[in-house]
């Protein structure tokens, strides 16, 4: 138990599909954070919330659209993604976005076909 | 732009083997510097960190890093290790500002009997 709760764990889907990953954190936060984790590669960072407002977005194709409603959820909207997008998808939190401790969910396995 | 560098991919030891896995960072200002493991089928952890003080940072399992802030690297160290210890390790570095954890590539650590 991590204290960050990722769903679904594992996830495939079209080109053409719609589909969201969501993020729970019950650690009382104020940063979240999206991560790719993908095989040869360092993990990306996509975006970052603070205090609910999108503080990073790392050049991340418009495909892939985050929300975070409040300090404790966050979700990553997917829309006719390619299959080079499948990869390991990281949820992370951490008390504030200052270069503390980030905490990670388990992920969801992402694959487009 | 922070940078993070683990020069080895994958290390092979026996069991009881002493470890030493490289990380160098490249970063202007004061940092701060993180282990973080991913045990097969776990979601990343943190290991250790450094923030300020002793520069030798003792962490969970026996393992230890140590800052050089003249060679700007953050070494991870375990003097005997163990089959559990198989798993992926990964550098991380962010500075003190508002700024997020950048990552390394990961070294995949495998121990055999």
């Amino acid at each position: 138990e991590t204290g960050v709760t990722q769903t679904p764990r594992h996830l495939v889907m079209g080109m053409t599909n719609k589909k969201s990953l969501k993020c729970e954190q019950h650690l009382g936060h104020n940063a979240m954070y999206w991560y790719k984790q993908s095989a040869k590669k360092p993990l990306e960072l996509m975006f970052v919330y603070s205090l609910e407002e999108r503080v990073e977005n790392n050049s991340v194709p418009s495909r892939f659209s985050p929300e975070c409603p409040n300090s404790s959820h966050l979700f990553l909207h997917l829309h006719t993604l390619q299959p080079e997008d499948s990869a390991l998808y990281l949820c992370a939190s951490s008390q504030d976005f200052r270069g503390n401790t980030i905490y990670f969910g388990e992920g969801s396995w992402l694959t487009v076909v | 732009a922070q940078s993070v560098s683990q020069h080895n991919h994958h290390v092979i030891l026996s069991e009881a083997a002493s470890l030493e896995l490289g990380c160098n960072y490249s970063y202007g200002g004061t940092v701060n510097l993180f282990w973080y493991v991913q045990y097969p089928g776990q979601h990343l952890q943190l290991l250790l960190k450094y923030f300020s003080g002793d520069p030798l940072v003792k962490g969970i399992k026996g393992f230890e890093a140590e800052f050089i802030k003249s060679k700007f690297s953050f070494n991870l160290r375990k003097p005997s290790v163990q089959w559990s210890d198989t798993a992926e390790y990964f550098c991380a570095v962010s500075g003190t500002g508002n700024t997020p954890l950048v990552f390394g590539k990961g070294t995949r650590l495998s121990v055999i009997a």
